[in-house]
């Protein structure tokens, strides 16, 4: 059975530092979806793709957060510097073009910012 | 702006009963409800799903009623398993959002449900 994969699984890092996410959705998927869940939340919107381009950011920190998925396949999201605020799990999901109902997410980053 | 709620933090079941997975929403523009399960350490799985131009919907021991006019859904399992142990996401499509945001899914806070044998 296809899925999303991400890596890594889990990620310590200090303040500061910059960090890295990487998504790899189920083939064909032309959707690509980065949120954030922090913990006792449900997952926040950071970033939709339409094949290689982003078709909704208003909830990325610009400032320190950027995402980019130059073939329309996979995706990597950054973080540069990291805060400790910025500690939570960041989910990666995907979607077929024409069925935006159902996004298959992929099991998540755990990052924690000491 | 909470616009998706979910306000019970848990939910206790005896195996074999009903367990019955409350959300509140306030956008009007919502036209699409969905019911996410997350186990610890993976991703969440969705589970169903109901348009706004219907009231109930129905996949096994799963069923979604919503009431538009409360601006509220419920799920509801029969009958709740082990198994079915895990934290429970409502989320919510906007309807049309100038394009750019279609497909964006709204989550409320999650329900974690234990269901003891």
């Amino acid at each position: 059975e296809a899925e999303v994969a991400q890596s890594p699984r889990y990620k310590i890092t200090e303040k500061s530092q910059a960090v890295a996410f990487w998504c790899d959705p189920i083939s064909g998927h032309a959707t690509l979806y980065w949120y954030r869940q922090i913990l006792g939340q449900g997952p926040e919107l950071l970033v939709q793709f339409q094949d290689e381009s982003v078709v909704d950011d208003s909830q990325l920190p610009k400032d320190r957060f950027s995402a980019e998925r130059l073939k329309g396949v996979d995706s990597t999201l950054k973080i540069q510097p990291a805060e400790l605020g910025d500690s939570a799990m960041y989910l990666c999901a995907s979607s077929h073009r024409s069925s935006y109902n159902e996004q298959f997410f992929g099991p998540g980053t755990r990052l924690t910012v000491l | 702006d909470q616009q998706v709620k979910q306000n019970s933090p848990s939910l206790s079941v005896q195996e074999g009963r009903i367990s019955i997975l409350n959300c509140d929403y306030t956008n009007s523009m919502f036209d699409y409800f969905l019911w996410y399960k997350k186990y610890p350490a993976e991703g969440p799985t969705f589970l169903i799903s109901i348009s706004s131009i219907k009231d109930k919907n129905e996949d096994g021991r799963f069923t979604v009623f919503l009431n538009k006019s409360a601006k509220h859904l419920s799920l509801h399992i029969v009958p709740s398993q082990p198994g079915d142990s895990a934290v429970y996401f409502c989320a919510a499509r906007s309807r049309n959002a100038g394009g750019t945001s279609y497909g964006k899914l709204t989550f409320g806070q999650g329900t974690i449900l234990t269901v003891h044998p």
